[in-house]
């Protein structure tokens, strides 16, 4: 995606892990960070943002801690279980809005 | 309180054919983007519109595509002469003025050209 950078494209954990991604993004002036998750055949939907007065965020499993000196925010799910595979995708908002290339959840049962 | 509806749903075209696919924003919304999605791809960014006006449109194809918003009505994504290159789902989403508040997808277009 333009102006930010998502890693890991894919990632494959087993149930009940830690599934980490993370973002880099380029224009400093950037206030607004929120995730998306789609499954397959659906919409993206936000799952949680942050704002650049905060540094960390959480919702029950999910959290999202963001890093504005060094332009990183990260997305982290604990317990996972199956029905948090899909595509998760990372923004920001900059004059519009920009997306990241995705990360391919699979949860193993 | 409607979200963003997309239609249609799916749309099959012939080669050579054209495409109208309409975003109407929730509520209120008064910026819209379009973007493409191939399978197994992200969302690649193709145009960014206020009311009447096209705010960014580097991601769009600099021929048989373009977009509009008007003031009255739906936004409209519009393809000539299709070719089979372009079958993709493709979302539109909208957000409000405020700052600092996400974007809203509609469930997307799947467009196939045969």
């Amino acid at each position: 995606g333009e102006n930010v950078e998502q890693h890991p494209s894919t990632l494959s954990v087993q149930e009940g892990d830690s599934a980490v991604i993370k973002c880099t993004y380029s224009d400093s002036a950037s206030n607004y960070f929120p995730w998306y998750k789609q499954e397959l055949g659906k919409r993206p939907q936000l799952i949680i943002d942050i704002r650049s007065n905060v540094g960390e965020k959480k919702d029950q499993r999910i959290a999202v801690t963001l890093n504005k000196t060094a332009k990183h925010f990260s997305l982290h799910i604990t317990e996972t279980q199956p029905e948090d595979s899909a595509v998760y995708f990372c923004a920001h908002n900059f004059n519009k809005f920009y997306f990241g290339s995705g990360t391919k959840l699979n949860v193993k049962p | 309180n409607a979200g963003v509806m997309q239609n249609p749903r799916h749309l099959v075209r012939r080669r050579g054919q054209e495409a109208r696919l309409r975003c109407s924003p929730v509520k209120g919304h008064s910026h819209v983007y379009w973007y493409r999605q191939l399978p197994e791809e992200g969302l690649k960014f193709m145009v960014y519109l206020q009311k009447e006006n096209i705010i960014d449109e580097s991601g769009m194809p600099k021929e048989r595509f373009s977009a509009e918003f008007p003031k009255e009505g739906p936004s409209i994504l519009r393809i000539q002469q299709v070719v089979r290159g372009d079958s993709a789902a493709y979302f539109c989403a909208s957000s409000s003025d405020r700052e600092n508040t996400e974007a809203f997808f509609g469930q997307g277009t799947r467009l196939t050209v045969v």
